[in-house]
């Protein structure tokens, strides 16, 4: 089916654990991005995608790595988990980076114990 | 960077209409606005570009003032599907041009 599929839909994680993310979307859109959603912090960038092989920080990158191999994929690994990385993370695709409007997948709820 | 919502939340019967304003201290390449249903992905309603153009959603319309760098959507005759989270994601022209989003108004429609 056509769209942006994210998984896992829920996942816990114990504190030092690397954790990955996955985002894959079926459009060949160019831009790709990583948001966590907080509870009074709204959404918030960590990292975006112009095209595969290119990727750059957003507002809160720390503790966060992504990779572009493929248009489609775009994960986002927590290298070592934090409690504070505890968070509702969506990931984005569009066709451009501020012109035109996203499509955001269903979100990862993440727990770290 | 982050632009700032108003107000916070609102509570209508519906029917009745509805402005959500957004406000940066920069100016502006765009104006994105989503709605988020509880537990649920942002959804995409409209995007306002500098130079007066408009992209989006036929049933919610949206103002962009450049030089107040503000942006108002309207939502008119209320129905209880537009209850939920509304953001606007704004980018500024100077410096890295990167969608920021606000706060977020929390709309709740009564029947």
């Amino acid at each position: 089916d056509a769209g942006i599929t994210q998984s896992p839909r829920y996942k816990i994680t114990e504190t030092g654990r690397q954790v990955t993310l996955m985002c894959h979307q079926t459009w060949s859109h160019s831009y790709m991005f990583w948001y966590r959603q907080d509870l009074g912090h709204g959404l918030r960038l960590i990292y975006y995608s112009a095209a595969a092989d290119i990727t750059d920080k957003g507002e809160v990158p720390d503790g966060y790595v992504v990779s572009r191999s493929k248009t489609e994929n775009f994960p986002l690994t927590l290298e070592s988990a934090t409690r504070s990385q505890t968070s509702v993370y969506f990931c984005a695709s569009s066709v451009g980076e501020w012109d035109y409007g996203y499509t955001f997948g269903s979100g990862t709820r993440l727990t770290v114990v | 960077q982050q632009p700032v919502q108003s107000p916070q939340a609102v509570i209508l019967r519906e029917g009745e209409d509805a402005v959500i304003n957004c406000s940066s201290s920069k100016a502006l390449y765009s104006v994105h606005w989503y709605r988020q249903k509880h537990g649920e992905a942002p959804v995409f309603l409209m995007i306002l570009l500098k130079g007066g153009e408009q992209k989006g959603h036929d049933k919610i319309s949206a103002s962009f003032n450049e030089k107040k760098q503000q942006s108002s959507l309207y939502l008119t005759a209320s129905q209880l599907s537009y209850s939920g989270t509304y953001f606007c994601g704004t980018v500024i022209i100077q410096g890295a041009q990167k969608l920021v989003f606000g706060q977020g108004t929390r709309l709740t429609i009564n029947p």
